[in-house]
């Protein structure tokens, strides 16, 4: 079986300032990791996903994260948060044989001024 | 290229009721998947359709059905209403049904059951 941990329901940061939004990921086989950012009122869109090729991934709207194999952990950063950056992010995992993701509970980014 | 749509987009029924809810993916796609928002148990994958054959299931009771048309649009029926069926129910589409595909999801149904 497979699992996601987000450390940190809520995360607060000043527009300009470093994101980091932990995922650690618990699976008996090689993982395909994703990260989706949902805003209110909408379905989930993606920023990026890990699938075994190149372990640092470069996503959308300047998001990137780094599979650790080590470390069992897949976070996502940002160098400068934008206000738009603020939305709920969601971590997920599968296995293969089919798309069934599990996700973890979400981290809600707040960006202040 | 039109994204995946979801109809309706809000639905207000009463206990004990059934529901059906549509999804068309995105033109091509093979694979639709089903998923639960609520915000007591979060997302939760409910099923997976290709070509028509359920691939995948979750852990839901058997009000929860599904089904795959041979256009690749799906419907995902919930029969005998609870209240703790209100949620956010979210449709994904992918080309194949192989893990590492990227599913985009629709805006989602809103259920409120009262």
């Amino acid at each position: 079986a497979q699992s996601v941990t987000q450390l940190g329901s809520h995360v607060s940061v000043s527009e300009g300032a470093l994101v980091l939004l932990r995922c650690n990921y618990s699976s008996s086989v090689p993982p395909y990791l994703f990260w989706y950012v949902q805003y209110p009122n909408q379905g989930l869109q993606l920023l990026l996903k890990y699938t075994s090729a190149a372990t640092l991934v470069k996503g959308i709207n300047g998001f990137e994260a780094e599979f650790k194999k080590s470390e069992t952990s897949f976070h996502l950063t940002k160098p400068s948060a934008h206000m738009s950056d603020a939305a709920e992010y969601f971590c997920a995992v599968t296995t293969g044989g089919g798309n069934k993701l599990t996700f973890g509970t979400g981290t809600q980014l707040k960006v202040e001024l | 290229k039109a994204g995946v749509t979801q109809t309706p987009r809000y639905l207000i029924k009463t206990r004990g009721q059934q529901v059906t809810l549509s999804c068309s993916p995105i033109s091509g796609h093979r694979s639709v998947s089903w998923y639960q928002q609520t915000p007591g148990q979060g997302l939760q994958f409910l099923f997976e359709y290709f070509s028509e054959t359920q691939r995948n299931k979750g852990n839901f009771p058997g009000r929860f059905s599904g089904r795959q048309f041979s256009n690749s649009r799906s419907e995902m029926n919930v029969s005998t209403l609870e209240l703790g069926d209100s949620a956010l129910y979210l449709c994904a589409s992918s080309l194949a049904s192989a893990g590492q595909e990227t599913q985009y999801f629709g805006p989602g149904t809103r259920l409120l059951v009262l």
